[in-house]
């Protein structure tokens, strides 16, 4: 099985630009999660989607959204970028609906730096 | 609202010597609690996971972790620590019955261990 693939891996943008990060989830999984991990801390949930739908979302602003794809594919698209905005994205996969706590599947993340 | 707090910034232990990778956490509800590991340019790699039953959980490369109820921890150990586990842990929390933003995991800071040889 195939786990989880972002990309690109590396990006740099300047502030006020929009970037587009791609996920590809591990296979049989339905459900994508957006993390931002900023240089020295822990992950911070962005959003989740299910069945191509937001069904949950962390302290972001709207600026930060998504799509989920048939194929369960994924993307982060963030507007108006912000020197805050650099960290590492992480997407993740799970299968949702298994009993006992779905365990996350991450990619490898890509590493956004605005300038 | 759920949080997880690593106390421990840095923890450094000797090869051969068993480590202890501290966790505590918040939730209104009932916990699901995880472990990943994150090694240098790499996403998170789950460990193990608390769900139920047994307050002694056993995970990937010999990790173990101890759920306590009352002092609402969840502690990582392992007996014999190797140089190649050195990383950065992170503690994980789900309230089992978040629904919503609720069904996210929430992270500590994370732990970075050094295994010296």
């Amino acid at each position: 099985e195939t786990g989880v693939t972002q990309s690109p891996t590396h990006l740099i943008k300047t502030r006020g630009q929009q970037v587009t990060l791609r996920c590809s989830s591990q296979s049989g999984h339905n459900t994508v999660s957006w993390y931002q991990q900023a240089l020295g801390q822990g992950p911070q949930f962005i959003f989740q989607y299910y069945r191509e739908e937001e069904n949950g979302r962390g302290n972001f602003p709207p600026r930060f959204s998504g799509l989920q794809f048939p194929n369960y594919s994924s993307e982060l698209n963030v507007n108006a970028l912000e020197l805050d905005d650099s960290a590492l994205y992480l997407c993740a996969s799970s299968l949702e609906g298994t009993r006992g706590g779905n365990v996350l599947t991450f990619g490898a993340g890509s590493r956004l730096t605005v300038l | 609202a759920q949080s997880v707090a690593q106390p421990e910034d840095q923890v450094n232990v000797a090869e051969g010597n068993p480590l202890t990778v501290k966790c505590t956490y918040s939730v209104s509800g009932n916990p699901y609690l995880f472990w990943y590991v994150q090694y240098p340019n790499r996403g998170l790699q789950f460990l193990l996971k608390y769900i139920t039953g047994d307050n002694l959980v056993k995970g990937s490369y010999g990790f173990e972790a101890e759920f306590n109820k009352s002092q609402t921890s969840f502690h990582l150990k392992k007996p014999s620590a190797l140089v190649s586990d050195s990383a950065l842990y992170f503690c994980a929390v789900r309230d089992i019955a978040g629904s919503g933003s609720a069904r996210q995991l929430t992270f500590g800071s994370g732990t970075q261990l050094t295994v010296l040889p």
